[in-house]
Parts: structure tokens; sequence; C-alpha cells
């Protein structure tokens, strides 16, 4: 069955660069795009950017432009997210999910998600 | 880019039927036939109960559904029961190959 495993909680202090991975299986990884969606605390969820899974081509939301860096390896079937200069406002839980491609194009909604990770940006 | 407007709450008794709306542009909403809606229940990841403003992945009641009309699209839950309780968020396909997402409405179950 799918399965997209995301990497344990952090705790980062401001400043610093924390790195999110997401591991999937059951499917043909390359398929696929893996995208990334934040949740802070109580608050609503927040589309960050997205990689082509199979050539690596990124496009990221504008209000992470500059600061967040989205990879894979496609011999491990892993997605990651990197987010630098991390300041309080960061602290959320963080989210991998895919989307579908067929001949038609790109299937804009998220059909599988991860279990998020927390991470905590705190001096 | 700015959040797709949702209203913060909704409530409805079990088996009435409720709407959620979700007001966008014509950059956003209007614009592409990619709006989908999300449930979240509290402390779990959210899951797709519409995608492509109408359809219904498999599984899902077919007590959801979605429609748009230009730059508003809405999500309908007839029959309400207790578990839908949860927050639910719309998603909209934009310009430059982008997403942007609602700012969540909480629908109780009273």
């Amino acid at each position: 069955q799918v399965q997209l495993v995301q990497s344990g909680a952090e705790v980062k202090k401001p400043g610093a660069s924390v790195k999110v991975s997401c591991k999937a299986s059951g499917y043909t990884f390359t398929t696929y795009a893996m995208h990334w969606v934040r949740q802070a605390p109580g608050q609503r969820l927040e589309w960050m950017g997205w990689i082509n899974a199979d050539n690596g081509n990124t496009i990221y939301s504008q209000k992470f432009q500059g600061r967040v860096t989205i990879t894979r390896d496609t011999s491990a079937s892993t997605a990651y997210m990197e987010l630098s200069s991390l300041r309080s406002e960061d602290t959320a839980v963080y989210y991998c999910a895919r989307v579908y491609r067929d001949g038609s194009g790109w299937y804009w909604y998220f059909d599988y998600w991860g279990q998020g990770t927390l991470v905590t940006v705190s001096s | 880019q700015s959040a797709l407007t949702q209203p913060a709450s909704v409530s409805g008794s079990p088996g009435q039927s409720i709407t959620i709306s979700c007001a966008g542009t014509s950059r956003d909403v209007g614009g592409y036939h990619y709006v989908s809606w999300y449930q979240q229940p509290p402390g779990k990841a959210p899951q797709v109960m519409i995608y492509d403003v109408s359809n219904r992945p498999a599984g899902v009641s077919n007590r959801f559904s979605g429609s748009k009309s230009g730059n508003t699209a809405s999500l309908t839950i007839s029959g309400l029961q207790a578990e839908d309780e949860a927050d639910y968020y719309c998603s909209s396909y934009t310009t430059s190959s982008t997403l942007v997402f609602g700012g969540g409405t909480k629908l109780t179950v009273l």
C-alpha cells in the first residue's frame, strides 16, 4: 500500500536550518510529484512548494522563495524539504503530499499525505 | 499569494445539510477546474474529499459534493453525521503551477 513516512520531530534554534525527509513506498516514485505543506499550531494549511520526482524540477511559493529547497533521491524514493534561516514563526507541522500525473498532465490534488513532522524553533 | 476565503466556522444538526464556501479570484478558483477539498480531524493529516471541483475519490461518501460558480467554490455535506466534525480546507491551482489553500472552516455537528 502507498505510504509516505516522514522523519521525526526536530527542535532548532533561530537562524538554523532543518531538513525533513519523506520516504515513499508502494508506488513508482518518479510517476508523482511531491509537495510540501505546513501548518502552524492552530493555523491553516500553507502550501510551500513541490518537486517533479521524475526530472527534479522545483517550484516554490513566493513566500518561501530563497529559504526553502526541495530535493529528491530517486534511488531511495525519498523527497526532502530544507528550510533555512528559521524563526519562531516557522514552528509548525510539515507535511509531504503526493500529486499524480498521467498523459493528460498533473492532477492538482493530494491523494496521500505523510504523517507530518513537527519542527519547533526556539531559543 | 493570498489565502482563499472560507467561513471560520459552520454548524449543523445530524441529518441536516451544510455548505462551506471558498472564495477566490479569476487567477485561482475562477480560472481553473482544479479545486479540491480536504477534511482534517484534530491532530491528523488532511484527507481529500473532493477534487477537480466535483469529483469524489473512491471510498468517500456520496454525502460529500462540490461545485463552483465564478470565483467561488462550495462543499456541501448532506445527511450530516457526528463523524463529519472536523476542519475543512479548500485548495486551488493558481498561476505558474502553484497552489493555494483556504483559511479553513471548523465544522461542528450539534
